[in-house]
């Protein structure tokens, strides 16, 4: 079984804060690096994703950093909002293969 | 486009009855997945279909059978229910073509209770 590891497993910010949420793998074969936002009573939704080769990716408030080495990626979300209080997933995953979803990180955002 | 559909929503069974989860997606995806959701966990694999014709086992398989009956529907089944396989199910798709595995799609869930 691959191992996803997802930290912290909840968090706590206020409107406005910054919200940092890290996924560690042991699969170097992953080849795509997904977050996903799911809300309450609802399916998950593709957030935002890297490929390896990028280091970097930033769409909004919403910035994926992916360390290789380190065979970890995390998710930043900038000026986090009430709106942003959701369950995130990380869910590494190379073609062929199935996807991993991490336990999940709870965010909830104080207004 | 109305992305991925389940159906029903909302489910009760009895422990052991049987029942079938429908799903279907209208995005031309060739690769379709069944999920179950425990409260405070991931979501963990039970089935799923790189292509049509084609069906493995993921992570949770037993207890269940599934049936990729064309491109857009997968199906899955339950054949004699358990307390235990009380969750909310997901379905979901992806294109996963060209090499690369592409993002994947969810439908709303269906939530299931087996008493």
């Amino acid at each position: 079984q691959q191992q996803v590891k997802q930290s912290p497993q909840s968090l706590i910010v206020q409107k406005g804060g910054i919200s940092i949420i890290n996924c560690a793998y042991e699969n170097t074969a992953f080849d795509y690096f997904p977050w996903y936002q799911q809300f309450p009573g609802k399916g998950p939704a593709l957030l935002i994703a890297i490929r390896p080769d990028v280091s970097e990716k930033k769409e909004g408030r919403f910035t994926i950093s992916f360390n290789k080495s380190a065979k970890q990626f995390s998710l930043h979300i900038m000026d986090s909002q009430p709106g942003d209080s959701a369950t995130y997933f990380c869910a590494p995953n190379n073609y062929g293969q199935n996807f991993v979803f991490g336990p999940g990180t709870r965010l909830s955002v104080l207004p | 486009n109305a992305g991925v559909t389940q159906t029903p929503k909302f489910q009760v069974l009895k422990t052991g009855q049987s029942m079938t989860l429908q799903c279907a997606q209208d995005m031309n995806h060739n690769s379709m997945y069944w999920y179950r959701q425990d409260p405070g966990m991931g979501l963990r694999l039970i089935y799923y279909s790189a292509s049509e014709g084609t069906t493995d086992k993921g992570e949770v398989p037993n207890g269940y059978n599934v049936s990729r009956l064309n491109k857009r529907e997968f199906s899955l089944r339950l054949e004699s229910a358990a307390p235990s396989q009380t969750s909310v199910y997901f379905c979901a798709s992806s294109r996963t073509s060209g090499g690369f595995t592409d993002t994947q799609y969810f439908g709303p869930g269906t939530r299931l209770t087996v008493l």
